[in-house]
């Protein structure tokens, strides 16, 4: 089966600018993670949908970070305005369900560099 | 959150046993105990999890021990594909809700 699909893999914008990521998680599965991974970090957990409702948003910078999942399918995340530290790799990940024995598929991510 | 240690770096030989220590003192009686690795410019990728007996899957083995407050990951023969950050993580529901990434252990193997 296809993997967690993310775009762009890289990409670099100056502060106090827009960007926008975007996932397509594997096919059939209803819960979907975006997670930030600042270099020599392990990710952290930004928000996690159940379909199209967010489950858990408490550490995602609200006044500048926002994500949806309209569809219930794939999800955009956007930064505005983006700062310095907000360089890291954005990974997107996929799980088929909130249950136990339940693993989670991630994508390669997206690099931002913020100059 | 329940917290996990690790040592920040180990290193082994190919084809070689690699054993990865994992100390979560503070585990709870639900926590399930989860491992993913990060291959360099990777997505994190599961290996495996259990909660109390010992698991085994075709990329790994792991041991909880009978207290549960430390467990390790066993490569039975390690190849240079293998060199990869690894994450022990609990799960308060088993599944990959919330899962809470710490530093992790750089393993590398020397051929």
């Amino acid at each position: 089966e296809a993997g967690v699909a993310q775009s762009p893999r890289y990409k670099i914008i100056e502060k106090r600018q827009s960007v926008a990521f975007w996932c397509n998680p594997i096919s059939g599965h209803a819960t979907l993670y975006w997670y930030q991974q600042i270099l020599g970090q392990g990710p952290k957990l930004l928000i996690q949908f159940q379909n199209n409702g967010v489950v858990d948003d408490s550490q995602l910078p609200k006044d500048r970070f926002s994500a949806e999942r309209l569809k219930g399918v794939d999800s955009t995340l956007k930064i505005q305005p983006a700062k310095l530290e907000d360089s890291a790799v954005y990974l997107c990940a996929s799980s088929r369900q909130r249950a136990k024995n339940t693993e989670a598929f991630f994508g390669q991510g997206t690099r931002l560099t913020v100059v | 959150d329940a917290k996990t240690t690790q040592p920040n770096s180990m290193e082994s030989n190919e084809e070689e046993p690699v054993h990865l220590p994992c100390n979560h003192s503070t585990i709870s009686g639900t926590d399930y105990i989860h491992w993913y690795r990060q291959l360099p410019s990777q997505g994190p990728e599961y290996v495996i999890h259990g909660l109390t007996s010992n698991v085994n899957n075709r990329m790994a083995s792991l041991a909880i021990a009978e207290d549960r407050k430390s467990s390790t990951l066993i490569l039975h023969r390690a190849t240079l594909r293998d060199a990869a950050v690894y994450y022990c993580i609990l799960s308060p529901g088993g599944g990959a809700d919330g899962l809470t990434f710490g530093k992790g252990t750089h393993l590398i193997i020397q051929p």
